[in-house]
C-alpha cells in the first residue's frame, strides 16, 4: 500500500538540540496528523492539522499543513530524553473519509 | 478511561498454523480499524469497521484473513494459514467516527511466524 515519504529517516542529537523533519505525498491530504511511537506501544496522536498553510503548536512541538497540501512539518525544540522515539506522519483524505495513509517513519536518538 | 486493548501482546506461531487477534476499542467509539505494521514502516490499513459494518477492507487479503466485529464492538482478527511473510505488528484502533482522523491505538499483537 501507498506510504508517505518521511525525512529524514532517522536523526541522532543531542539533548536540547531543535529537530526538524518532514513528510511529503504525491497525492493531496486534506488532514495531516503527525504521531509518535514508543518501543513496544501504539502511536500516540501528537499534533492535527486540518487547514493548508495552518501552524499549530503543542508545548514544544510546532507543525505546520503545507499549502499544497502535498507535503507537512514537523519541529521538536529544546529536545528531552523523553522525545525518543519514532514519529509518523499521516494523512486523509477526505473529511468523512477515515482512512490514514502513514509514512515511513523518523527514528530520533538522543546522544548522551 | 479505558484504552484500547488488544490480546495477546505477542505470538509466535508456525507458518500454515491459524492465530486469531482480539480487540476491545474505547468504550462508545463507533469507528475499529485493524493495521498492520511491518518492521522499519509505518501501520497500512487492513479493515475498518463504522459499528458492525466493515466499511473499508479492499486491502485485506481475503484469501488467508478474516475479520468480524460482533454487536459493533469487539473484534477479532484471524488468519488461516500463516504464512512467513505475516510477520508483523498488528494494531487495532478505535476513533468516536467523527471527521479528522483521530485515531487512539492499542499496543499491538506482535506476530512472528517461523
Amino acid at each position: 500500500g501507498q506510504q508517505l515519504n518521511q525525512s529524514p529517516q532517522s536523526m541522532f542529537i543531542q539533548e536540547g538540540e531543535d529537530v526538524s523533519m518532514n513528510c511529503t505525498s504525491s497525492s493531496i491530504f486534506n488532514t495531516w496528523l503527525w504521531y509518535k511511537q514508543d518501543p513496544g506501544e501504539g502511536p500516540v496522536l501528537l499534533i492535527a492539522l486540518y487547514k493548508a498553510g495552518e501552524l499549530t503548536s503543542n508545548g514544544r512541538l510546532t507543525a505546520q499543513f503545507g499549502i499544497t497540501r502535498k507535503d507537512s512539518f514537523l519541529n521538536i525544540s529544546a529536545s528531552i530524553p523523553s522525545d525518543v522515539g519514532i514519529y509518523f506522519c499521516a494523512g486523509q483524505l477526505d473529511f468523512g473519509n477515515e482512512k490514514l495513509t502513514f509514512g515511513t517513519g523518523t527514528r530520533l536518538t538522543i546522544i548522551p | 478511561e479505558a484504552g484500547v486493548v488488544q490480546s495477546p501482546r505477542y505470538k509466535i506461531i508456525e507458518k500454515k498454523q491459524p492465530v486469531a487477534f482480539w480487540c476491545n476499542p474505547i468504550s462508545g467509539h463507533n469507528t475499529l480499524y485493524w493495521y498492520r505494521q511491518n518492521l522499519g514502516q509505518g501501520p497500512e490499513l487492513l479493515i475498518r469497521y463504522e459499528n458492525e459494518e466493515a466499511v473499508d477492507d479492499s486491502q485485506l487479503p481475503k484469501d488467508r484473513f478474516s475479520a468480524e466485529r460482533l454487536k459493533g464492538v469487539d473484534s477479532t482478527l484471524k488468519i488461516q494459514p500463516a504464512e512467513l511473510g505475516d510477520s508483523a505488528v498488528y494494531l487495532c484502533a478505535s476513533s468516536q467516527g467523527l471527521a479528522g482522523g483521530e485515531l487512539f491505538f492499542g499496543e499491538g499483537s506482535r506476530l512472528t511466524v517461523l
